[in-house]
């Protein structure tokens, strides 16, 4: 079944405490990124990567790091997280071409930074 | 400026009327447009693309108009499973960012 996957899906952990959000899909996309999504600002773009080794900034990476050493994996690292930092985040990859049209969501992982 | 807005609602409908909602963007140069159905915060999931010519799929029709750059969902017929949050999303020309509005919640009552 082609499905991205994430974990975890829920999260309590406190100020400061490094942590990782694993993504991981099976579907050969060259495509993935990471979005936050908080209530009244809709979906936000925070990384998104083209291929291995190949990653950009989206809308929000402040506070954040990514890393694409593999073609199906796109952690979220967060070095320091802060309360600001909580929110649902969710994983996403697609073809190249087909950026848009194409994008398969993980299931979401909801993060409080206490 | 939202490189994407769009009017939050909520759209209250009774089954079976007619609802229709926009979406606004702010980079002209923007070249794909889509609009996305996203249930009670799970992941949002493609609903249809948005072409230049305006398409439709079933009961929904989606519609660009690049001079006064929106683009408009219309749902007939309207269905319980309607109920949902619509998102819409926006590529631009030069990169692969990918820019989501805040999306428009619609109700659609018994």
């Amino acid at each position: 079944e082609a499905q991205v996957t994430q974990n975890p899906r829920y999260l309590i952990t406190v100020t400061g405490k490094k942590l990782t959000v694993t993504c991981s899909q099976n579907m050969n996309h060259e495509y993935m990124s990471w979005y936050r999504q908080d209530p009244g600002l809709g979906l936000r773009q925070i990384y998104y990567s083209m291929n291995v080794e190949v990653t950009d900034k989206g809308d929000v990476p402040e506070g954040y790091k990514v890393s694409r050493k593999e073609k199906r994996n796109f952690p979220l690292i967060l070095e320091s997280p802060s309360p600001n930092q909580t929110s649902l985040y969710f994983c996403a990859s697609s073809s190249l071409i087909k950026t848009g049209e194409t994008q398969y969501f993980g299931p979401g992982t909801r993060l409080l930074v206490l | 400026r939202k490189e994407v807005e769009q009017d939050p609602g909520p759209f209250n409908v009774p089954e079976g009327a007619t609802v229709a909602f926009n979406c606004t963007y702010s980079n002209s140069a923007s070249q794909s447009f889509f609009w996305y159905r996203q249930d009670c915060r799970k992941e949002p999931k493609l609903l249809m693309s948005v072409y230049s010519s305006g398409n439709e799929d079933g009961r929904f029709t989606a519609q660009l108009n690049r001079a006064s750059q929106y683009i408009s969902l219309l749902i007939r017929d309207s269905k319980l499973s309607d109920s949902a949050t619509y998102l819409c999303v926006v590529i631009g020309s030069n990169d692969y960012k990918l820019s989501f509005g805040a999306g428009t919640t619609v109700t659609v009552r018994a």
